[in-house]
């Protein structure tokens, strides 16, 4: 079993719909968990962190988190074309520093 | 703020040749991580640093790469020999203690 699992996807919705991400981890003491946008050939950038259960929002972003499940979300509202890209999920062991271990990514298209 | 900065951002060598990649962190941060992603997965941790000492190795295949941060800044990471199998790009990324990574524009390595 991988540590961080994702559905590699592509992920196709079409523009204006919501689009739900999901990872799931398999390390219980992890503490915190990032959502990280990659385009093709650029290097991944942060858009959500979420450290508590429950839901966190910024703008159109909203990352859940369930830790008796294990389990970690990421929607999109009202989503673009400008969104295509691959969405990385990592977790923080919370046990060895700052490490992240990342899932294989997901990959979305958001179609006009 | 400058971002993390690497260079080169691309490589095309020889296999049994050597290598090497140079990464400067956002000044400020102490601790420097660098990170192997293959083609359609997520990043991996070879090495990370707090300040000028490797804390976590045990990813790094020791054989034939090295890393080393003089000083507690820049940092370079070292393939000798380079095999083919290590066609990737080479990810750094930086934070303040185990607070949130950001990501170079990484180096693509071509090993022919």
């Amino acid at each position: 079993q991988k540590e961080v699992e994702q559905n590699s996807g592509p992920l196709s919705v079409p523009e204006g719909a919501i689009a739900s991400l999901n990872c799931t981890y398999s390390d219980r003491g992890s503490q915190s968990f990032f959502w990280y946008r990659q385009y093709s050939g650029k290097s991944p950038e942060l858009i959500m962190s979420i450290y508590s259960n429950g839901d966190k929002e910024d703008g159109r972003f909203t990352a859940q988190l369930n830790k008796a499940s294990q389990y970690v979300s990421l929607l999109i509202r009202d989503s673009q074309p400008s969104d295509s890209a691959t969405y990385l999920c990592a977790v923080n062991p919370g046990n060895q520093g700052g490490k992240l271990i990342f899932g294989q990514g997901t990959e979305l298209s958001v179609k006009p | 703020e400058a971002g993390v900065v690497q260079s080169p951002r691309y490589k095309i060598i020889e296999k049994k040749q050597p290598v090497a990649f140079w990464c400067n962190p956002i000044s400020g941060h102490n601790t420097l991580y660098w990170y192997l992603q293959n083609l359609g997965q997520g990043p991996e941790l070879l090495i990370r640093y707090e300040n000028e000492e490797a804390v976590d190795d045990s990813q790094l295949p020791k054989d034939r790469f090295s890393a080393e941060r003089l000083k507690g800044v820049d940092s370079t990471l070292k393939i000798q020999p380079a095999e083919l199998g290590d066609s990737a790009v080479y990810l750094c990324a930086s934070s303040w203690g185990t607070d949130t990574q950001y990501f170079g524009p990484g180096t693509r390595l071509t090993v022919l």
